[in-house]
């Protein structure tokens, strides 16, 4: 069946740091791409998303390319801040259905 | 926009009792989601409803978990009786229906704030 893979956390860095959380899947055919973020005391919000091979999906200076050859979606960003603190999910969806989720990373960012 | 609505927020029940979270989807959403996440874990759906009827409910434990959305507006997660390990949040999300591309970043899942359960 479907499923995603993510590098294991916490990630801690420190403010202005180059941040990469890698992700890989596994999936038949060509599935959505996403990446999700969780808050402290917040509920799952979308981050970004990538629909077919080579897309990249950007958002809040986050961005990831969808790379069918590898079947990664990892994630990036050039200078983490303090509030960038959060829970990471990769996730995938096909026909825009359910989504499946990686375990999720811990990213921790330090002044 | 009012987001997706869940209650409780927070429940602590003894093993063997039953337990019913719920929740009230985005106005005009059609499809709606039930994800069980385990401490460490990622979201895995449960059971996915469009309107009143389940598209996908291959991950439910049918045993002991059931679900409803009889008006295809809000819905009811039960899980009768709990066991330990059925500690978990409870997520309910909500789209407008599956496939559908609108706006910027197509037919998006909106989760609500969840409902941690814990059982003893």
């Amino acid at each position: 069946g479907d499923s995603v893979t993510q590098m294991e956390g916490p990630v801690t860095l420190s403010e202005e740091a180059f941040l990469t959380i890698n992700c890989t899947y596994t999936a038949t055919g060509y599935p959505s791409l996403f990446w999700y973020v969780q808050y402290p005391g917040e509920g799952l919000q979308l981050l970004l998303k990538a629909t077919k091979a080579d897309d990249k999906g950007s958002n809040k200076g986050f961005e990831a390319t969808y790379r069918k050859e590898t079947t990664s979606f990892h994630l990036e960003k050039g200078s983490v801040q303090v509030s960038d603190s959060a829970v990471y999910f990769c996730a995938l969806s096909r026909y825009g259905n359910k989504l499946v989720f990686g375990a999720g990373t811990i990213l921790r960012v330090k002044s | 926009e009012a987001g997706v609505a869940q209650s409780p927020r927070y429940k602590i029940i003894e093993k063997r009792q039953s337990v019913a979270f719920w929740c009230n989807p985005i106005s005009g959403h059609a499809t709606l989601y039930w994800y069980q996440q385990i401490l460490g874990q990622g979201p895995k759906l449960l059971i996915q409803f469009q309107n009143n009827g389940v598209v996908d409910d291959s991950q439910l434990p049918k045993d002991r978990f059931s679900a409803e959305r009889l008006k295809g507006v809000d819905s009811t997660l039960k899980i009768q009786p709990a066991k330990l390990e059925d500690s978990a949040v409870y997520l309910c999300a909500s789209s407008l229906r599956p496939g559908t591309s609108v706006g910027p970043l197509g037919n998006e899942q909106f989760f609500g704030p969840g409902t941690r359960l814990t059982v003893l």
